[in-house]
């Protein structure tokens, strides 16, 4: 499996933008990148996912980079909720296979 | 429509135990798959169900295993239980083939092992 690389923790304060960047450059070109997030005790959550474009969603935007060796989660108002470990994940393209391999990701924390 | 919940929340065993732990899917998803999250780590995948049977798995030894019945609800079996079992177990599911979809997660069971 494609490996990711996030840095181990950030802050941010509440109501700025967060960037939470992730590397992956050994992508294939049939990988979907996607994030998920972990509330403290619970289990994880969809974030967003995207192939090349950038996506925007409620919670979220994902900047791809045009390489798709690296890709950004945006965050374009954070509050105290948004506190969480938040795992970038690269999603093979195959038929049936819905495994996710998850890495140590960030642990975001917010700054009232 | 439902989310995927979990059973029990929390339970204690002693080595050499045996365990099972229960999920019931969202409503209309045909997958279901294990993960363990040991304290500090991000989820490991333990293995996916599809239409009843197993079709991948990670590194995880035969001790564990699963069923998956036609309600689409599952169930993690894991014999002779060591103290590097203990851990929270995930559940997901998900509608298969729909790879740029999302998978789905209970808030888990946290497993103890004495």
């Amino acid at each position: 499996d494609a490996k990711t690389t996030q840095p181990n923790s950030m802050e941010s304060n509440e109501e700025e933008p967060v960037h939470l960047p992730c590397n992956h450059s050994t992508i294939s070109g049939t990988d979907y990148i996607h994030w998920y997030r972990q509330l403290p005790s619970q289990g994880p959550e969809y974030v967003i996912h995207g192939l090349t474009s950038n996506v925007n969603n409620r919670m979220a935007s994902l900047a791809i980079a045009e390489d798709r060796k690296s890709s950004t989660l945006i965050l374009h108002r954070a509050t105290l909720r948004d506190a969480a470990v938040y795992y970038c994940i690269l999603r093979p393209s195959n038929f049936g296979n819905e495994k996710l391999t998850f890495g140590t990701g960030t642990r975001l924390t917010i700054i009232p | 429509e439902t989310g995927v919940t979990q059973s029990p929340t929390h339970l204690i065993k002693t080595r050499g135990q045996q365990v099972t732990l229960r999920c019931s899917s969202q409503s209309g998803h045909n997958t279901v798959s294990w993960y363990q999250q040991a304290l500090g780590q991000g989820p490991q995948f333990i293995f996916q169900y599809y239409r009843e049977e197993e079709n991948g798995r990670g590194n995880f030894p035969p001790r564990f295993s699963g069923l998956q019945f036609p309600n689409y609800s599952s169930e993690l079996n894991v014999n002779a239980l060591e103290l590097d079992d203990s851990a929270l177990y995930l559940c997901a599911s998900s509608l298969a083939g729909r790879y740029t979809g999302e998978l789905f997660f209970g808030e888990g069971s946290r497993l103890t092992v004495l």
